[in-house]
């Protein structure tokens, strides 16, 4: 079975653009959740989104969005990128909306903005 | 900055023991995780533990988890050098996000 999928693996981008990031959950997960990984530290958390609602938001500023689709793939949507946007951008799935379940991290993007 | 407190770094001689400890703040958390991150790579789960149990052992790795402390650790037995990597503590909120520690990177030599 594949795992988390998330596409593209690496991105460069410049300041001021927008960037779109996706994922694919392992089949059967609902859910979906996003962290950032900057250099040296721990993920932090984004958004988490469940049957195609958003479930939960970190403290990230109103550039960050995403969405769930119906065959529950996600996107992670970053307008006008700053240079401290770039980080590895984990997401990870789970069968349901989470509180005890495990959660299968993919290998992440990594986003330079330049 | 992260909730969830872990010292930096540990280097262990192959063969020994290598214990990770960490300290998490929310003590109705449910659950608490054990990640492992190698270069570029994702996280990958390496265990968990129910917050009414004391200690899980996995093969070679034994998590005890000290609720009155609040405090998690990882005992990895016999460290072979595949288990160089960074280690994240990481409790559940009760809102479902998952809080991470900085991370614990381990250096095994030979």
């Amino acid at each position: 079975d594949a795992g988390v999928t998330q596409s593209p693996t690496h991105l460069i981008k410049t300041r001021g653009q927008h960037v779109t990031l996706r994922c694919s959950p392992i089949s059967g997960h609902k859910s979906v959740s996003w962290y950032q990984q900057v250099l040296g530290q721990g993920p932090q958390f984004i958004f988490q989104y469940y049957e195609k609602e958003e479930r939960g938001r970190g403290n990230f500023p109103d550039r960050f969005s995403a969405r769930q689709f119906p065959n529950y793939s996600s996107e992670l949507n970053v307008n006008a990128l700053l240079l401290g946007d770039s980080a590895l951008y984990l997401c990870a799935s789970s069968p349901g909306q989470g509180g005890g379940e495990k959660l299968f991290f993919g290998s992440g993007t990594q986003l330079s903005v330049l | 900055g992260e909730d969830v407190e872990q010292s930096l770094f540990l280097s262990v001689r192959e063969g020994d023991s290598s214990v990770i400890n960490c300290t998490y703040t929310d003590s109705s958390s449910t659950y608490l995780y054990w990640y492992k991150q190698e270069p570029g790579a994702g996280l990958q789960l390496l265990t968990y533990i129910f917050s009414n149990m004391d200690m899980k052992q996995d093969q070679r790795l034994t998590v005890l988890l000290n609720k009155k402390d609040k405090h998690l650790s990882l005992r990895i037995a016999d460290t072979q050098t595949g288990d160089s990597a960074i280690y994240f503590c990481a409790e559940i909120r009760a809102d479902y996000k998952l809080s991470f520690g900085a991370g614990t990177t381990v250096t095994v030599r030979a």
